[in-house]
């Protein structure tokens, strides 16, 4: 089973620039998580959908990010415009939407986003 | 809102036993959960303590004890490979995103 992928690995932009990052998550997780980890810091949450929907977004920072998730399967976060302090690692997770007390978050790789 | 409060590094030698420890605060509480990042690598699922006490997994084990909102990863036997970051993380329920530790650096040496 493929685990949740990213791209791309690496994004170089100037500040002003636009970027997409992109996730897709394990087939069949209605869960989609986005986080952040800025040099140094913790890792951050960003935004959860569930299907296409989102359920939590209190995580981002700004109106310069923007998430979606058409068609409930893979997802898109876009700066627009980057500053520098947007540089970091985004993480995507995924996860079965299901009661009980925890579902596994699968992370990807991340993607590593300089902005200079 | 949750926070959750673990050293920044540890260092250990080869073939010993680390502990790392994890202190919280949170406004909700289901259970407490660790992973593992390499560096430039995904954090991976270690384990996840609902209830108080030890899981032991392998060389790994975590505790967690609920009335001093505290819990701890063990690690045995310590290996070169085990060289990573550790982050401890908690949910407010089974579906609602990770609040994340600062993560340790732990550094096996020879």
């Amino acid at each position: 089973e493929a685990g949740v992928t990213q791209f791309p690995s690496h994004s170089v932009i100037e500040k002003g620039q636009t970027v997409t990052l992109r996730c897709d998550p394990i087939s069949g997780h209605d869960n989609l998580y986005w986080y952040r980890r800025v040099m140094g810091k913790e890792i951050k949450f960003l935004l959860h959908f569930v299907k296409e929907s989102k359920q939590d977004e209190s995580g981002m920072p700004n109106n310069r990010f923007l998430a979606e998730r058409t068609g409930g399967t893979y997802s898109t976060l876009k700066v627009q415009p980057a500053e520098l302090e947007d540089s970091g690692v985004y993480f995507c997770a995924s996860s079965q939407h299901r009661g009980g007390p925890y579902n596994e978050q699968f992370f990807g790789p991340g993607t590593r986003l300089t902005v200079l | 809102g949750q926070s959750l409060e673990q050293p920044s590094e540890v260092t250990a030698v080869e073939g010993a036993i680390v502990q790392i420890n994890c202190t919280y605060q949170t406004s909700g509480f289901y259970g407490l959960s660790w992973y593992q990042q390499h560096d430039g690598g995904a954090p991976t699922f270690l384990s996840y303590n609902a209830l108080d006490g030890l899981e032991e997994t392998g060389r790994f084990s975590s505790f967690l004890s609920r009335s001093d909102s505290y819990g701890y990863l063990l690690l045995q036997e310590l290996q070169m490979k085990d060289s990573a970051s550790y982050f401890c993380a908690a949910p407010n329920s089974g579906n609602t995103p990770l609040v994340f530790g600062k993560g340790t650096r732990l550094s096996v040496i020879a």
